[in-house]
């Protein structure tokens, strides 16, 4: 069975700019959640989406947005880049609700680079 | 609101000795505890969690923690460590719908 895919794996942008990052999950996982992991602030998570709903959202600003699809893949974007949006950022996927209740999968990251 | 402290940033420790690594949570409830390994390059793995119940938690690759509520803590320990342990190594505490991770400790194994 495949495991948590990120696209892309690595990502240099510049700030201002906006980034859509994406996550797929392992088959038959419905829940994905989102973290941001800096050496700074370590770390942190984003959301959580079960069947296209969020969940549970983090404590970032408005230009951290997601989605999740039907087929239970998700995206995040972020708009309006800062230099502090340099960061590894994990997906990790579980079977059903309540995904940090249940063992969450983590796919390898996509490290975001802001120049 | 819950928090995680990880006091060890670095730890070194030679390959075959036990290996305990520190953890102490704040939360008002009972809480959700994990720990999770991050090997270089790689995504987080789950090696154990407590929920409730028994307070020794045997996980995968030997690692066992103890949930010790007067203490607040939920240390992580292996009796004899390998050179593939080397890693970081993330406690983490669930409450209130959201989840908290400590700072991380990296394990360095000397041969």
């Amino acid at each position: 069975k495949a495991g948590v895919t990120q696209t892309p794996r690595y990502l240099i942008k510049t700030r201002g700019q906006q980034v859509t990052l994406s996550c797929s999950p392992i088959s038959g996982h419905r829940s994905v959640s989102w973290y941001q992991q800096t050496p700074g602030q370590g770390l942190q998570f984003l959301f959580e989406y079960f069947s296209e709903t969020q969940r549970n959202k983090g404590n970032f600003p408005g230009r951290f947005s997601g989605r999740q699809f039907s087929n239970s893949r998700s995206e995040m974007n972020v708009s309006t880049l800062e230099l502090g949006d340099s960061a590894l950022y994990l997906c990790a996927s579980s079977f059903g609700d309540r995904g940090v209740y249940n063992e969450q999968f983590f796919g390898p990251g996509t490290r975001l680079t802001v120049l | 609101a819950q928090s995680v402290t990880q006091p060890d940033i670095h730890i070194t420790v030679s390959e075959g000795a036990s290996l305990e690594l520190r953890c102490n949570y704040s939360y008002g409830a009972t809480p959700y505890l994990f720990w999770y390994v991050q090997s270089p390059g790689q995504g987080l793995q789950l090696l154990l969690k407590y929920f409730s119940g028994d307070t020794l938690v045997q996980g995968i690759k030997g690692f066992e923690a103890e949930f010790k509520r007067s203490q607040s803590s939920f240390n992580l320990r292996k009796p004899s460590v390998h050179w593939s342990d080397a890693a970081e190594y993330f406690c983490a505490v669930y409450g209130d719908d959201k989840i908290i991770f400590g700072k991380g400790t990296r394990l360095h194994i000397l041969p």
